[in-house]
C-alpha cells in the first residue's frame, strides 16, 4: 500500500531551466508535506515543507505547490543548477493520531533522481 | 548544530549474528526516530522516541529488533539473529517541537548493514 508515490524514477534537465518533481498521495489524513534531497552516502536533507492550510510555499529557488483536491504536490526548482543533482523524496505526515500536533512519522515516496546537465 | 551522528557507517555480519547501531541526535532535540531504507525505496518509519519514552513502533519492527534511548540522549538499535532481509540502510533522525508541528527531521548519514 504505497500511500505516497513519485511516479517518475528520474528527471533530466538543462542547467538554468526549471525542474518539476511530482508526488501523489492517497491518504486524505495527511496534512503536512515535505521534500528532502539526498546525495549518495549521505542522509536525506530537508528542503522545504508545506502544511495543508496553504497551497504554495516558496524558499529561494524552491517552491512547493499543494493541490489537496487532486492529492498532488510538486516541487519546482528555478533555475536548476548542477549541484541540485540528487535524489528527491517527498514525504507526508498526519497530525490526526498525535494529539493535534504533527510529529516525525513520515511516509516517503520512492524518490526521483534529478540530473541537471551543465 | 553538529548534526546527527551514527555509528558505525557500515556493518557486515553473518546471518544469525546480533548487531547494534548507535545514534547521537542533535543535542537540543528531544525527539528521535529510526527509519530503514532499502534500495530503490524511500525511508520507512521504524520507531520514535520522545525523550526516553518509546512512543510508537512500526509493524516492520519485528521482535528481533529492539531500540532504546536511555536518559533521553543517544539511542541504540539492536537486531538479534540477523537475516539477509535485514540488509538495508538504517537512518536515525531527530527533531524538536516547533509550534503546532515538528521541526523538520534532521537525518544522520545512516548505517549500512549487509547480512551475508
Amino acid at each position: 500500500d504505497q500511500q505516497v508515490k513519485q511516479n517518475s524514477p528520474s528527471l533530466s534537465v538543462q542547467e538554468g531551466r526549471i525542474s518539476i518533481l511530482n508526488c501523489d498521495y492517497t491518504n486524505s489524513m495527511f496534512d503536512y508535506f515535505l521534500w528532502y534531497k539526498k546525495y549518495p552516502a549521505e542522509g536525506p536533507t530537508f528542503l522545504i515543507s508545506i502544511s495543508s492550510i496553504k497551497d504554495k510555499n516558496e524558499d529561494g529557488r524552491f517552491t512547493v505547490f499543494l493541490n489537496k483536491s487532486a492529492k498532488h504536490l510538486s516541487l519546482h526548482i528555478v533555475p536548476s543548477q548542477p549541484g541540485d543533482s540528487a535524489v528527491y523524496f517527498c514525504a507526508a505526515s498526519s497530525s490526526a493520531n498525535a494529539g493535534g500536533t504533527s510529529y516525525g512519522k513520515l511516509t516517503f515516496g520512492q524518490g526521483t533522481i534529478l540530473t541537471v546537465h551543465p | 548544530d553538529t548534526g546527527v551522528s551514527q555509528d558505525p557507517r557500515h556493518k557486515i555480519t553473518k546471518r544469525g549474528q546480533n548487531v547494534t547501531f548507535r545514534c547521537d541526535p542533535i543535542s537540543e532535540h528531544n525527539r528521535l526516530y529510526w527509519y530503514r531504507q532499502t534500495l530503490g525505496q524511500g525511508p520507512e518509519f521504524l520507531t520514535y522516541f520522545q525523550n526516553e519514552a518509546q512512543l510508537e513502533k512500526s509493524r516492520l519492527l519485528s521482535d528481533r529488533f529492539s531500540a532504546e534511548r536511555p536518559k533521553g540522549s543517544f539511542s541504540t538499535l539492536e537486531i538479534q539473529r540477523t537475516e539477509q532481509g535485514d540488509s538495508a540502510m538504517y537512518l536515525c533522525a531527530s527533531s524538536r517541537r516547533q509550534g503546532a508541528y515538528n521541526s523538520p527531521l534532521h537525518f544522520g548519514n545512516g548505517t549500512r548493514l549487509t547480512v551475508t
